[in-house]
């Protein structure tokens, strides 16, 4: 089974702190995705990579970066956190690279409040 | 831009009965779509993908079928258990391939 782990299920931290959220998944997937979830906006696409070092915009990718070092490890930051990024973060795979049509496979999420 | 809607936001129905969730979407230039279940204060599970070429998909007690030129989705849970309560999302591929444009989902409870 594909398995899609996040380094922490609840964050807390506050304005203008820098944050860093991990996700690592096991399959050897070429691709990575970071979304957020807001309830009535849904999921919305921050950035995703499609190779190490390889990123690429989403919907909403202002006051995000993103790294993507190795493979395996696809990370999200905030450079300065503020409350409007208080929200549910979702970190995605699937097998293949960019132009994939693949189903994606979530991680469990991380619930960040920023105060 | 894509827009996905999904009516209704919210079900309630007993045990056993069979139900049907409905998805919109705004432009028919889709790979696919999926259906996700999510589990409250979890990530998402996926449950079925419908390539753009295909009408339908079944897995088990779910049916889920596409009319992309209509722009809608239907997934159709058959004899329902209380275990099938969840949000249910769906989501369609974009044109430019790998990112998915989601809806807000239905929360569905089956009641005992």
């Amino acid at each position: 089974d594909v398995k899609v782990t996040q380094s922490s299920r609840y964050l807390v931290k506050r304005t203008g702190e820098k944050v860093f959220l991990e996700c690592v998944q096991d399959m050897d997937h070429e691709n990575m995705f970071w979304y957020r979830q807001d309830p009535g906006l849904g999921l919305r696409l921050i950035y995703f990579s499609y190779d190490v070092k390889m990123k690429e915009k989403g919907d909403i990718p202002e006051g995000y970066s993103v790294s993507r070092e190795k493979k395996e490890r696809f990370s999200l930051i905030l450079e300065s956190a503020s409350t409007n990024q208080t929200s549910m973060y979702l970190c995605a795979s699937t097998k293949r690279g960019k132009a994939s049509t693949d189903t994606q496979y979530f991680g469990p999420g991380t619930r960040l409040t920023v105060l | 831009k894509q827009e996905v809607t999904q009516i209704p936001a919210a079900l309630s129905v007993p045990e056993g009965e069979n139900l049907v969730l409905n998805c919109s979407f705004t432009d028919s230039a889709i790979y696919n779509l999926q259906w996700f279940r999510q589990d409250p204060g979890k990530g998402l599970t996926s449950l079925l993908l419908i390539q753009s070429s295909q009408r339908e998909q079944t897995s088990g007690r779910l049916n889920a079928s596409l009319d992309k030129s209509s722009g809608r989705s239907t997934l159709y849970i058959a004899a329902s258990q209380p275990g099938d309560s969840a949000t249910y999302l769906c989501a369609v591929l974009r044109g430019t391939a790998s990112k998915l444009t989601f809806g807000t989902g239905t929360r569905l409870q089956v009641t005992l």
